[in-house]
């Protein structure tokens, strides 16, 4: 079964602290992995996009990590700021088709 | 570019009312995407259109919901008649496909749908 697992489902850190959020999928042909982020009231925003045979991505303070023999994803935050409070939400798109799995999402609290 | 645009961004109506939400992709993607997003459920693809053609529409939840793209810059969703657990956050997302699946989407702002 086609899925996707975040975890922790929320977290709270203080300002200017780092932080990692996890992704674990069994998705199956993979094409590729989306880190998303979403204020809260708005639309989910692409923050990486990661392909087979990439590991890493950064995207400014935002770096996502991809172990595609263990199926995990890793999104690390640096230097934590107030407005990277926010769901981060993983999602994994299927080779040849229009299809992603979408994760249930890890809600950041950043505390000043 | 303006984005994905959606109207309403907020629509209030009773149980039993005909709901239609709006969407504009962003001009030159050939893919579109509704989903619904809910506490419990998370983000749920409902359909998707690839040049104006519907692909997929196994995720929608049932015959009161319907969607319809007549042209590459305006889509519809509607729900007759509508139920409180229809109550969420419906986005619409664009993309340009070209053959792969590696596509990013790009959502709109959402609507906020409640039915009483």
């Amino acid at each position: 079964k086609n899925q996707v697992e975040q975890s922790p489902q929320s977290l709270i850190i203080l300002e200017g602290k780092n932080c990692t959020l996890q992704c674990n999928y069994t998705v199956s042909p993979f094409s590729n992995l989306r880190w998303y982020k979403q204020d809260t009231g708005r639309g989910p925003v692409s923050l990486t996009i990661m392909t087979f045979s990439e590991n890493t991505k950064s995207n400014g303070r935002y770096t996502a990590t991809l172990d595609a023999d263990t199926k995990q994803s890793s999104l690390h935050i640096t230097a934590s700021q107030l407005s990277d409070s926010a769901s981060y939400i993983c999602v994994v798109g299927r080779t040849g088709g229009f299809k992603t799995i979408f994760g249930a999402g890890t809600r950041l609290f950043v505390k000043a | 570019d303006a984005g994905v645009i959606q109207s309403p961004r907020h629509e209030v109506t009773e149980m039993g009312q005909e709901v239609t939400l709006r969407c504009k992709p962003i001009s030159g993607h050939n893919s579109l995407f509704w989903y619904r997003q809910t506490m419990m459920r998370g983000l749920e693809l409902l359909i998707y259109f690839n040049n104006n053609v519907p692909i997929d529409d196994s995720g929608m939840p049932e015959d009161r919901f319907s969607a319809k793209m007549p042209n590459a810059s305006f889509s519809t969703l509607k729900i007759q008649p509508s139920e409180p657990r229809d109550s969420a956050v419906y986005f619409c997302a664009s993309s340009l496909t070209s053959g792969g699946s590696y596509n990013e989407q790009f959502f709109g702002p959402g609507t906020r749908l409640t039915v009483l």
